[in-house]
C-alpha cells in the first residue's frame, strides 16, 4: 500500500489559471513533507518543503500542512507552461537514522497555452 | 548547488548478466540513496547508506546489490539482470537528518532484453 497518495493523477490547467495538487501521508509518524518538480527526461528536484501546519508561500507557489490530517496541498498560480512537469510528495521522519523519503506516484501537470 | 553525476547514462544489458550502476557526489553528503522510476509507481527506493562502508536495504532490495567504497562514490549492482529491472534508476545524495534535501543525479535508463 502506498504510503504517499497523492491526487489527482493529472492535472491540465489553462495558462495564467490556477494548479492544485493534494498528497497524503498514512504513516502517522511523518514530520516532513516536500514537493519536488521533475522535467520530462531530467531528475527530480526539490521546490518546496515544510515542516510546520500552516502555510508558505514562495513568489508563484504556496504549500499548506495540515499535520493532524498529515495532508499537505501544492498551489501554483498564473500557471505558465514551464510548469508543466511531474510533481512528487514526499515525507520524511524526524528520527535518527531515518533518513528516508517515500514518495508519492505523483501528479503530471500539463500547462495549455 | 550539490552535483550527483551518474553513469552509464544509457545501459543494453541482456539478461542474466551482470549490470552496474556509479554513482559519485562532490559534496562531502554522508547519506546517498539509489531509487528506480517506473510509470505508475512513482520513486522506490532500493538501497541507501550512511557513509563508506554501510549500505542499507530499502523497500525493494530483491534483485539488488549495493556498495560504498567511499564517501564520494555508491554503486548499484544486479547480479543477474532481469527484463523486470528495466527502468530508469537516480542515484541521490544529502546530509542526515529527515529535514534535509535530497540531491538527485541525471539517471541512468536502464533497458534489459
Amino acid at each position: 500500500q502506498q504510503k504517499v497518495q497523492q491526487s489527482p493523477e493529472s492535472l491540465i490547467v489553462p495558462e495564467g489559471g490556477m494548479a492544485s495538487l493534494n498528497c497524503t501521508s498514512s504513516d502517522r509518524n511523518v514530520d516532513y513533507f516536500w514537493w519536488y518538480r521533475q522535467h520530462s527526461g531530467k531528475s527530480p528536484k526539490m521546490l518546496m518543503s515544510i515542516f510546520s501546519n500552516g502555510e508558505k508561500e514562495e513568489g508563484r507557489f504556496t504549500v499548506h500542512l495540515n499535520k493532524a490530517s498529515l495532508h499537505t496541498s501544492l498551489h501554483i498560480r498564473d500557471s505558465q507552461p514551464s510548469d508543466s512537469a511531474l510533481y512528487l510528495c514526499a515525507a520524511s521522519r524526524n528520527t535518527e537514522g531515518a533518513d528516508r523519503l517515500t514518495f508519492g506516484k505523483g501528479t503530471q501537470l500539463i500547462i495549455q497555452p | 548547488e550539490a552535483a550527483v553525476t551518474q553513469s552509464p547514462r544509457n545501459k543494453v544489458a541482456v539478461t542474466g548478466g551482470k549490470v552496474t550502476l556509479s554513482c559519485n557526489q562532490t559534496n562531502n553528503h554522508n547519506n546517498m540513496y539509489w531509487y528506480r522510476q517506473d510509470t505508475g509507481h512513482g520513486l522506490r527506493l532500493i538501497h541507501y547508506s550512511y557513509g563508506a562502508g554501510s549500505t542499507e536495504k530499502g523497500d525493494i532490495p530483491d534483485g539488488y546489490k549495493a556498495s560504498r567504497p567511499s564517501q564520494e562514490n555508491f554503486s548499484l549492482i544486479l547480479e543477474l539482470a532481469t527484463p523486470s529491472q528495466t527502468s530508469v534508476y537516480f542515484c541521490a545524495s544529502g546530509d542526515p537528518g529527515g529535514a534535509l534535501e535530497q540531491y538527485f543525479g541525471p539517471g541512468t535508463r536502464l533497458t534489459v532484453l
